[in-house]
């Protein structure tokens, strides 16, 4: 079974600042994708960043990058120059090949950007 | 990108009576979509798995009698909350892959459900 641990249950960031999110999954498949959604307070989920298993690079997209460390079975999301904007909560979800493209989601971490 | 919709975005009913919620890829076709249901300040938990052309598979601890799924087209699966009772309040969301994406889910807005 895949299971995602999201330790953060609240953080809090500056303006401006960098901010890392922690995820640490537990899986025994070889092939599984990792992402992060942003599920502001109106409910959508918003699709931030992916990451393959078998990505050797580390995924960007804009001010969100992927810390993969598959050792150490980690993808930390960090946020660099956050905004106001920014301010939601965050879940990390894993799918695996054979699992049929479901997700299975952290318990989320709520971030406030503070000016 | 991929758009998916909901309707109803949000719905208030009696208790005992049945709610229908469907969930539409507007711009692809999805032959699998993916019913999770998320209380406040929790995460999304999923309910079922929706496959155009059979039958749903269902979670553990779902009761498939109670949340009936059917997915009628390439486009559109709808989920009936049967004989709704105030504890089958909550936040419910669709979503669907897009193969080829990172088979990435695009998710629809959500329905939330409030049942007196």
């Amino acid at each position: 079974a895949q299971k995602i641990t999201q330790t953060q249950p609240g953080m809090f960031v500056q303006e401006k600042e960098a901010v890392t999110l922690d995820c640490t999954y537990d899986t025994s498949d070889q092939s599984y994708g990792l992402f992060w959604y942003k599920q502001p307070s109106s409910g959508e989920m918003i699709f931030l960043i992916y990451q393959g298993s078998y990505d050797e690079q580390n995924a960007t997209e804009g001010r969100y990058s992927l810390n993969f460390q598959k050792a150490r079975k980690s993808a930390n999301l960090v946020i660099s120059a956050s905004q106001l904007g920014d301010s939601a909560m965050y879940f990390c979800a894993m799918s695996f090949t054979g699992g049929g493209n479901k997700l299975t989601f952290g318990t989320g971490t709520q971030l406030k950007v503070e000016l | 990108g991929a758009v998916v919709s909901q309707h109803p975005s949000w719905v208030i009913c009696k208790s005992g009576t049945s709610v229908k919620i469907e969930c539409r890829s507007l711009d692809f076709q999805a032959t699998t979509m993916f019913w999770y249901r998320q209380f406040p300040k929790q995460s999304l938990m999923l309910m079922a798995t929706s496959n155009e052309g059979s039958k749903a598979t269902y979670e553990q601890g779902v009761e498939k009698d109670k949340f009936l799924i059917n997915h009628a087209s390439l486009t559109l699966s709808t989920l009936t909350v049967t004989s709704a009772h105030p504890e089958d309040s909550s936040f419910y969301i669709c979503s669907a892959p897009r193969t080829g994406l990172n088979n990435e889910q695009f998710f629809g807005p959500g329905t939330r459900l409030t049942v007196l």
